[in-house]
């Protein structure tokens, strides 16, 4: 079964919109949770590194005003997509990762802005 | 150079023939390969993890590993129309390098 949880899978929503998605694991505390964003055909693009109980750390050219990371458990971070736009449609996805073990994705979340 | 190259594919495989995937990467000091599987529209999924030089074996998956070469390698034996997907090398230097993948397509 999925060992991380990601919620909801498919959101379309008017521009302007902020947008929420959370991303859990189930079966162990996650020290980091990485947040992505893949674009057709191309392959993920990691967004910002999120540590329970720290601010995230956001890649180059990611606008952390705009992409807000919460991570306030072990088990638990949540990507708000604030003002969404037509260009910030794409499909998000998380993973969870403790020490020494392959990151766990989970299964994603198509967004449309409209 | 990118960091961690693929042949983007598509790679046509008869069904039951063996799929072979190659991947080669520039960092001599990565330590942990990863074999992803993505469907079309979903999120990629582990197939193999390697982390020591040789042949790593799951199934009908076989991970190779050379870090001398800098090659990493994935066959898929008796390859099955579910086996159509991408296959993404992956590095893990504290973050995750991604290749562009591999498309793979098993034709019955």
């Amino acid at each position: 079964g999925a060992v991380v949880s990601q919620h909801p899978s498919r959101v379309i929503c008017k521009s302007g919109t902020s947008v929420k998605i959370e991303c859990r694991s189930l079966d162990f505390q996650a020290t980091t949770m990485f947040w992505y964003r893949q674009f057709p055909k191309q392959s993920l693009m990691l967004m910002a590194t999120s540590n329970e109980g720290s601010k995230a750390t956001y890649e180059q050219g990611v606008e952390k005003d705009k992409f807000l990371i919460n991570h306030a458990s072990l088990t638990l971070s949540t990507l708000t997509v604030t003002s969404a736009h037509p260009e910030d449609s794409s499909f998000y996805i998380c993973s969870a990762h403790r020490a020494d073990q392959p990151q766990h994705f989970g299964d994603g979340t198509r967004l449309s802005i409209l | 150079q990118k960091e961690v190259e693929q042949n983007s594919g598509p790679l046509s495989v008869p069904e039951g023939a063996i799929a072979s995937l190659n991947c080669t990467y520039s960092d001599r000091g990565s330590q942990s390969f990863f074999w992803y599987r993505q469907y079309s529209g979903k999120s990629p999924e582990l197939i193999m993890s390697i982390y020591s030089n040789g042949d790593k074996e799951d199934g009908r998956f076989t991970a190779q590993l050379n870090k001398a070469s800098q090659y990493v390698s994935l066959l898929i034996r008796d390859s099955q129309p579910s086996d159509s997907a991408t296959y993404l090398c992956v590095l893990d230097r504290g973050k995750l390098q991604f290749g562009a993948g591999t498309q793979v397509v098993v034709t019955p």
